[in-house]
């Protein structure tokens, strides 16, 4: 099985601030990753799939990096609504794995 | 618009099974994979396995192979996950998504959760 590692695992930042999410692989990956986005409470939101490309509807400040096993989430200029859990997941092979999740709080 | 109904929250025995419905409904039924995950209270997210709606096949995690059952009615435009010789850790929401591009793995629509605990 592909394990994937995110880090860090909690995140204190403020509004304004540009914060980076890592993911990384145990085997490469190719880009076959995605990111989500959940809030207490609520079901994944998808926001960046094949790495890099934005889901349709989600805000430009976010943007994915990253291919092999090393993978970021980037969230610029943070908003009081971007205030969540992060999650990112490979889909290059089964068992589908996720990340343990990063936690983006407010410093 | 695309939407998917899970069956609610259930109180199950441990050794017992469980069966969770998923309606899904605005979208071709059959163009796209279900999946099924989970989340223990406070914790990540877990896949499970799929089902192809076309062919009625099914991938499952291997950890769940042997107790996990996923099978689809097309007339109903349903899916159904059980699972069997539950254990207290099997407490978990459960949830069905749709596959986002109909076979690429990842996922668009989510179901709203169906809690499922294990207690004596």
């Amino acid at each position: 099985d592909v394990q994937m590692t995110q880090s860090p695992s909690t995140l204190s930042a403020s509004v304004g601030d540009s914060v980076t999410i890592t993911c990384r692989a145990s085997e490469s990956i190719g880009t076959w990753l995605v990111w989500y986005q959940q809030k207490i409470g609520k079901v994944p939101k998808l926001l960046i799939y094949r790495a890099s490309t934005l889901e349709s509807g989600v805000p430009s400040r976010f943007s994915g990096s990253g291919s092999g096993t090393q993978f970021t989430l980037t969230i610029s200029s943070l908003q009081p609504d971007d205030f969540a859990t992060y999650y990112c997941q490979q889909y290059l092979n089964y068992p589908l794995t996720f990340g343990g999740g990063t936690k983006v709080e407010i410093k | 618009q695309v939407e998917l109904v899970q069956s609610g929250a259930a109180v199950a025995m441990p050794g017992a099974s469980v069966k969770v419905s998923c309606k899904a409904s605005g979208y071709s039924f059959s163009s796209n994979f279900m999946h099924w995950l989970r989340q223990a209270p406070g914790q990540g997210l877990e896949w499970m396995g799929l089902i192809n709606i076309i062919a009625g096949s099914t991938t499952y995690a291997q950890q769940f192979q042997g107790r996990l059952t996923v099978t689809r009615d097309t007339s109903t435009s349903t899916v159904y996950m059980e699972l069997g010789r539950l254990g207290f850790n099997d407490t978990a929401v459960y949830y069905c998504a749709r596959d986002a591009v109909g076979t690429v793995d990842y996922f668009d629509y989510w179901g709203q959760g169906a809690l499922v605990t294990v207690s004596s």
